[in-house]
């Protein structure tokens, strides 16, 4: 069966700071992957997703950076973190198809403040 | 580009009674998929229910019901006899047929919850 890792589970960060967060699957190959973010008060928001390695579509400009240096390795970071980057961060994949829609499972998540 | 709105940001039901659950949206898309997600204190989202906008049935899935009006653009949910572990935020959520790699677009969510 497929699973999805995220790490750190909980990260505190001051302002300025580097991040890096991790996101890997198991149990499937050339996965379709996601980060999505979850601000206080709001649904989710789509920030990056993958449809194989090195390849990095970004959906919201802003000082996040997505890379995926292996098949089934998903990774968000930033060079200076901002107050507004804190959030829940959550990962998904799908299994790769060109068909009309493939069900996204959705990883354990990382809350990430900003201080 | 699609949006989804859910006007209720709380709703509050006794267990064992029915609640529905507002959700309307907004695309340009012809064929589309639905979704409502359950996250419960946990934070995992978890998928209660999926309509695909060419059925014209609305789904089910056990105590779960969608109302779905495709021409208002409405989707609803409806959970019938309310337990104790129906208490999360729920999300509505869309995405295009046709983008398998695409991602879902969501509401802001409605924080369900149950009175014993």
């Amino acid at each position: 069966s497929q699973t999805i890792h995220q790490w750190p589970a909980t990260l505190v960060q001051p302002v300025g700071s580097p991040l890096s967060l991790e996101c890997t699957v198991e149990g499937t190959s050339n996965p379709n992957l996601y980060w999505y973010r979850q601000a206080a008060g709001r649904g989710l928001q789509l920030l990056f997703y993958s449809v194989g390695i090195g390849q990095i579509s970004s959906e919201v400009p802003q000082n996040l950076s997505a890379s995926r240096p292996q098949d089934r390795q998903f990774i968000l970071s930033s060079k200076k973190l901002l107050l507004s980057d804190s959030g829940f961060y959550l990962c998904a994949w799908s299994v790769e198809s060109s068909g009309p829609y493939n069900e996204q499972f959705f990883g354990p998540g990382t809350r990430l403040t900003v201080l | 580009a699609q949006t989804v709105t859910q006007s209720q940001p709380e709703m509050s039901v006794q267990e064992a009674e029915t609640v529905t659950l507002s959700c309307t949206y907004d695309t340009s898309e012809s064929d589309y998929y639905l979704f409502w997600y359950k996250q419960p204190p946990s934070r995992q989202m978890i998928l209660v229910i999926r309509q695909e906008a060419y059925k014209q049935q609305n789904a089910t899935e056990n105590r779960f019901s969608v109302n779905f009006q495709k021409a208002a653009k409405s989707f609803s949910l409806k959970i019938s006899d309310s337990q104790l572990g129906d208490a999360a935020m729920y999300f509505c959520a869309t995405i295009h047929s046709g983008g398998g790699a695409d991602g879902l677009t969501f509401g802001k969510g409605t924080h369900l919850i149950i009175q014993p």
